[in-house]
């Protein structure tokens, strides 16, 4: 199937700096793609929908000038955490969505740990 | 908007039984039920999906079933194994995404 890669799969960082992670449509072409946030022992929760060559679309409660969403390409979506507190610790995911024939398909990331200290 | 509910959210079988996941959806619009199985520390990973103009899906030991009319769908795996245990998550899709709570499925040896 279809694969999504997400880069790095894990980052410690100094509380006040910027942390960006990537994720990369390996082999279609994803005009869409959703960045999740989740805790221990609970599902996604949808941060923001990014689309190529347009500003994201951000969930209600999530702060678009904390976490900055860049969708420069087809293939390459980029979540930047700003000012990085130890609360924005958590694991980031991403999706990308492939329109297909047969419909749309959507294909996870394998995630970011994201620790702030 | 849509709201999917999903059961159980634990739940725990001797290897070789047979597992059962249900999860119900509220938009009728909704023509895009995908499953994913995710271990610890790991993305979602898309084991199979089903979509609105088909009411069953078998993928070897995975095997899908949608009824649109009641609007719940499920996930079925026989023969469990396991590495078969995780947390599988239900989506239901129109134009977004809706994800289920989760069912944390482990395998006894």
């Amino acid at each position: 199937g279809a694969v999504v890669s997400q880069h790095p799969s894990r980052v410690i960082c100094k509380s006040g700096t910027s942390v960006k992670i990537e994720c990369r449509s390996l082999d279609f072409q994803a005009t869409t793609m959703f960045w999740y946030r989740q805790f221990p022992k609970q599902s996604l929760m949808l941060m923001a929908t990014s689309n190529e060559g347009s500003k994201a679309t951000y969930e209600q409660g999530v702060e678009k000038d904390k976490f900055l969403i860049n969708h420069a390409s087809l293939t390459l979506s980029t979540l930047t955490v700003t000012s990085a507190h130890p609360e924005d610790s958590s694991f980031y995911i991403c999706s990308a969505e492939d329109i297909e024939f047969s419909g749309n398909t959507i294909y996870f990331g394998e995630g970011s740990w994201l620790t702030v200290v | 908007g849509e709201n999917v509910e999903q059961h159980p959210s634990t739940l725990s079988v001797q290897e070789g039984d047979s597992a059962v996941i249900k999860c119900t959806y509220s938009d009728s619009a909704s023509n895009y039920f995908p499953w994913y199985k995710q271990e610890l520390g790991k993305g979602p990973q898309l084991i199979i999906d089903i979509r609105s103009n088909v009411g069953e899906k078998k993928d070897q030991r995975i095997a899908v079933t949608l009824n649109k009319t009641a609007k719940h769908f499920s996930l079925h795996i026989t023969e469990t194994q396991p590495e078969d245990s995780a947390v599988y998550f239900c989506a239901a899709m129109d134009n977004q995404f809706y994800f289920g709570t989760g069912t944390s499925l482990t395998v006894i040896p």
